[in-house]
């Protein structure tokens, strides 16, 4: 049984930057896309970005450019530091993991299996 | 990037069936992923690929899929199923990025 357990600063002040770690206890770290996902007070759920145990990244456009997902694979480990926050990036974050599968015709159809209880992340002043 | 837009919510009567759609460019090539939260939980995964349940889904959950717009069939509605549900994909632009829909309220009358 695959299990998530992440950490990191709840409450930050602008321009500072988010820092959370995700450890991954049981399964096979390699195989599958390690995953960090959002959630702000009252909305929808908002891709991040992940990464594989090679350290291969896809990122949101959107954040890319404050954005670095690492990966530790001795210690089965993957980190999420978001820079320069604004009260926009106040939100639950979860760590996840995500894996694909393989239609008839070879295309990988990606889902994310096993998530973390999310880390309440405040930016206020 | 690609959107995949989702009605804000639905309501059921309790043990009647009700589906919930995504629309979006990228699911005439990839299968849409369906996911509930509870409120103040993690989301759970419901279904993936083509209509594939994970171990311990319930089978009135269901998936089906038509050009551009994928289903989330409940069948038999419980009180238990009341929570917003989630699809999502990948970006069809070949960037591997993944998106989310805008979610779906449901609420068992």
């Amino acid at each position: 049984q695959v299990q998530l357990q992440q950490w990191g600063a709840g409450l930050l002040k602008p321009s500072e930057t988010l820092s959370l770690t995700c450890a991954v206890y049981g399964g096979s770290f390699s195989g599958h896309y390690w995953t960090w996902i959002r959630q702000s007070p009252g909305k929808g759920l908002e891709w991040i970005g992940e990464i594989n145990h090679s350290g291969s990244t896809n990122y949101n456009p959107s954040l890319q450019r404050r954005l670095i997902i690492s990966v530790d694979t001795s210690k089965n480990q993957f980190s999420l530091k978001l820079s320069s926050v604004t009260a926009a990036d106040t939100a639950v974050y979860y760590c996840a993991r995500s894996s694909q599968y393989f239609d008839w015709l070879a295309v990988g159809h990606y889902y994310t299996d096993v998530w973390g209880k999310g880390t309440t992340v405040t930016v206020s002043s | 990037s690609s959107e995949l837009t989702q009605d804000h919510a639905v309501s059921v009567a309790l043990g009647q069936t009700v589906r919930i759609t995504c629309q979006g460019d990228s699911l005439r090539k990839f299968y849409a992923t369906w996911y509930q939260q509870k409120p103040g939980q993690a989301p759970i995964l419901v279904i993936y690929g083509h209509n594939i349940r994970p171990s311990g889904i319930a089978d009135r959950f269901s998936g089906s899929s038509s050009g551009n717009t994928a289903s989330l069939t409940i069948t038999g509605a419980q009180a238990e199923d009341e929570a917003d549900y989630y699809c999502s994909s990948r970006d069809s632009s070949g960037d591997h990025l993944g998106v989310f829909g805008t979610g779906t309220k449901v609420t068992v009358l």
